[in-house]
């Protein structure tokens, strides 16, 4: 089992460029979640999904969208890219999503200039 | 919203033992988890309590007291490969799908 994979591992875009993160995962898992990581900061969730077609807000979804059109993918657009959206990407996966570990990818990091 | 506290940095000298502290303010609180992340890394999971008491695994143990919003990570036998950043999250919410990490507290185990 490959567990989490994300898709690209870097990537450079200019403001206003849009671009689209891939996260896979092949453990069957229901929950699957977006967050991003500033330095000094921890873990901020973006999006997360709870099944198939189904997506939710987080704690800071603005200038991003999601899409859950198959169970083991998860996809995470940034329409127009901002300097401000320079962070790394780290999707995650869980079975339950309450006290079930999450399973994290190894992360996409984006440089917006 | 919510709200976690954990110092930013701590220094142990290898083979000791290291606390790690996280206070929270939560609404409809759930659970405590505990994540690792090494330099450049993903965050791992390292234990989860729901309930007030010591959880224990391996070197690792975690502690929770609801009723004092408090919690903390307790690393014994500390290794070099220790050095880390640890960071606490809260499972709160309806359905508790989300989670809200802590700044995270840097490790690092000096010889």
């Amino acid at each position: 089992n490959a567990g989490v994979t994300q898709t690209p591992k870097f990537r450079v875009l200019k403001t206003g460029q849009s671009m689209t993160l891939l996260c896979a995962q092949d453990m069957n898992h229901e929950y699957m979640y977006w967050y991003r990581q500033d330095p000094g900061m921890g873990l901020r969730l973006i999006h997360y999904s709870v099944g198939e077609g189904t997506t939710a807000k987080g704690e800071v979804p603005d200038g991003y969208n999601v899409s859950r059109l198959k169970k083991q993918n998860f996809l995470l657009g940034l329409e127009s890219a901002a300097p401000s959206q320079t962070s790394v990407y780290f999707c995650a996966s869980t079975v339950r999503g309450s006290e079930d570990e999450q399973y994290f990818g190894p992360g996409t990091r984006l440089t917006v200039t | 919203g919510q709200s976690l506290e954990q110092p930013s940095e701590v220094t142990a000298v290898e083979g000791a033992i290291v606390q790690i502290n996280c206070t929270y303010q939560t609404s409809g609180f759930y659970g405590l988890s505990w994540y690792q992340q090494h330099d450049g890394g993903a965050p791992t999971f390292l234990s989860y309590n729901a309930l007030d008491g010591l959880e224990e695994t391996g070197r690792f143990s975690s502690f929770l007291s609801r009723s004092d919003s408090y919690g903390y990570l307790l690393l014994q036998e500390l290794q070099m490969k220790d050095s880390a950043s640890y960071f606490c999250a809260v499972h709160s919410g309806a359905g508790s799908y989300q989670l809200t990490f802590g700044k995270g507290t840097k490790l690092s185990v000096i010889p």
